[in-house]
C-alpha cells in the first residue's frame, strides 16, 4: 500500500534548527515534495527532491535517500513566521497527471 | 504570477442540498485536483482530471462528482450534502510538460464548507 509518515507535532525555539522527518512506502517514486501551510491558508511549495542528496534553498534544506524511503526538511535560524504545518508528498511514478500522495503534515510551533 | 482561485472561502449548506465548488486556474495547466483536508487526516484526494472532459477517482470519491468542460475550470459537486462532508476543500493544478519545472502543484485558497 501507499504510506507516508511524518511526526504530528514539533516544537522548537526561535533561532534554532529543526529537522522534520518523512518516511514513505509507495509503489513507485518520481519525486518528493515539501509544502508549507499556514493556518487557514493554502499549501505553498517549498522544495523538490528526485535524486539522493541535499537541496538547499536559503534557510530551508531538503534531503532524500531513495534506498531508505526517507526525507527530511531542515529549517535553520527559525523565525516565528515559520510556525506552520509542513506537508511531505510523494509523486508515484505510476500515476497520471502529477498526482501526489500526502502525509498528514507536521505542525511546527516556534516559541520565543 | 500563477493563480488558482476558488469560488468561495466560506460556505454553509444544509443537509441534502446540491453543492457546487468551482476552481479556476490561469496557468494553462493540464491537470487539476480536488482535495479535502481534515484534522489528523491530512490532504485526501477526491478526484483529479488530466485533460478536458477526463476525470479519475482519487482515494475518497464517494458522495462527490466532478466536471471539467474547459481546461481552466474544474468543478466539484456534492450531489446531496451530508454533515460528514463538512471540511476544507482545496483545489490544485499542475503541468507535466517537461519544460515547465518541477511540476509542483499550485493550490487555491480553499473553501471551508459547513453542512448543517
Amino acid at each position: 500500500g501507499q504510506n507516508i509518515d511524518q511526526p504530528t507535532e514539533m516544537t522548537a525555539t526561535e533561532g534554532a534548527i529543526v529537522q522534520i522527518n518523512c518516511t514513505y512506502q509507495t509503489s513507485g517514486f518520481n519525486g518528493l515534495f515539501w509544502y508549507q501551510q499556514h493556518a487557514g491558508e493554502a499549501p505553498t511549495f517549498l522544495s523538490y527532491n528526485v535524486l539522493d542528496g541535499l537541496e538547499e534553498k536559503g534557510r530551508f534544506s531538503s534531503f532524500l535517500s531513495r534506498s531508505k524511503g526517507y526525507s527530511y526538511l531542515l529549517l535553520k535560524e527559525l523565525q516565528m513566521k515559520d510556525s506552520a504545518s509542513y506537508l511531505c508528498a510523494v509523486r508515484d511514478f505510476y500515476n497520471q497527471g502529477g498526482k501526489l500522495i500526502f502525509g498528514q503534515g507536521t505542525e511546527l510551533s516556534v516559541k520565543p | 504570477d500563477v493563480k488558482v482561485t476558488q469560488s468561495s472561502r466560506y460556505l454553509v449548506k444544509r443537509t441534502g442540498e446540491k453543492v457546487f465548488l468551482e476552481c479556476v486556474q490561469d496557468m494553462d495547466h493540464e491537470n487539476m485536483f480536488w482535495y479535502r483536508q481534515d484534522p489528523g487526516l491530512g490532504l485526501r484526494l477526491i478526484y483529479f482530471s488530466y485533460d478536458v472532459k477526463m476525470k479519475e477517482k482519487g482515494d475518497i470519491p464517494e458522495g462527490y462528482s466532478v466536471s471539467r468542460e474547459k481546461k481552466e475550470r474544474f468543478s466539484l459537486i456534492l450531489e446531496s450534502a451530508s454533515t460528514n462532508q463538512t471540511s476544507m476543500y482545496l483545489c490544485a493544478s499542475t503541468t507535466t510538460e517537461t519544460s515547465r519545472g518541477f511540476y509542483e502543484q499550485y493550490f487555491g485558497p480553499g473553501t471551508r464548507l459547513t453542512v448543517t
